[in-house]
């Protein structure tokens, strides 16, 4: 498999469940990145890891808690989410920050 | 800092007539720009990028872009529209080795 591949396509969860949503990019990459992508919203970027240590988090609440054991593995942990945490959660790598960006085709989110 | 500001949320032309997307652009410092892509339940896919040299780039699908430093614009055009060119397309910047800032995106209609 090439590029960046995100588990699952479509969740649903209460919003007491605990879910995490998997990201495998398979370029080699060294930067990760979790992006939200809510209608009529721009792009939010949420986390960024390099050399699997967290550079950014834009004030992401906690109930989103990610994880990046190494550079090719990235995870989203969902705890107690609210219903407006719906969402497309798009996963990215790159080489570097600031560089070209490789998307995978997301997870689409829905929390009843 | 670095923002994006895309003019026209939707955007609606013939099949064949010329596609302009527009793009305007901040950063403290020479950015690096992007166009992607995205189609129905799918991640976002790169059209073409700025980084340093030519300014007038030329992308995927027949796509094109000029950077210009003092308009700070960076449209996309096309020719001639085709009906598989129908979607959403982003315009993004990265500056001094961040993360990518986007833009809210344009939606391109494509009428027969």
């Amino acid at each position: 498999e090439t590029g960046v591949t995100q588990t699952p396509r479509h969740l649903v969860m209460g919003m007491t469940n605990k879910k995490s949503l998997k990201c495998e990019q398979h370029l080699g990459h060294n930067a990760m990145y979790w992006y939200k992508q809510s209608a009529k919203k721009p792009l939010e970027l949420m986390f960024v890891y390099n050399f699997k240590e967290q550079t950014e988090n834009n004030s992401v609440p906690s109930r989103f808690s990610p994880e990046c054991p190494n550079s090719s593995h990235l995870f989203l942990h969902l705890h107690t989410l609210q219903p407006e945490d719906s969402a497309l959660y798009l996963c990215a790598s790159s080489q570097d920050t600031g560089g070209e960006v490789h998307f995978g085709n997301g997870t689409r989110l829905t929390v009843t | 800092a670095q923002s994006v500001t895309q003019l026209g949320s939707h955007v609606s032309v013939s099949e064949g007539a010329l596609v302009l997307l527009r793009c305007n652009y901040s950063s403290s410092v020479p950015p690096y720009l992007f166009w992607y892509v995205q189609y129905p339940n799918q991640g976002l896919q790169l059209l073409l990028k700025y980084t340093t040299g030519a300014t007038l780039v030329k992308g995927i699908n027949g796509f094109e872009a000029e950077f210009k430093k003092s308009e700070t614009s960076f449209h996309l055009t096309k020719p001639s529209a085709h009906m598989s060119d129908a979607a959403e397309y982003f315009c993004a910047v990265s500056a001094t080795r961040r993360a990518l800032t986007f833009g809210s995106g344009t939606r391109l209609q494509v009428q027969p």
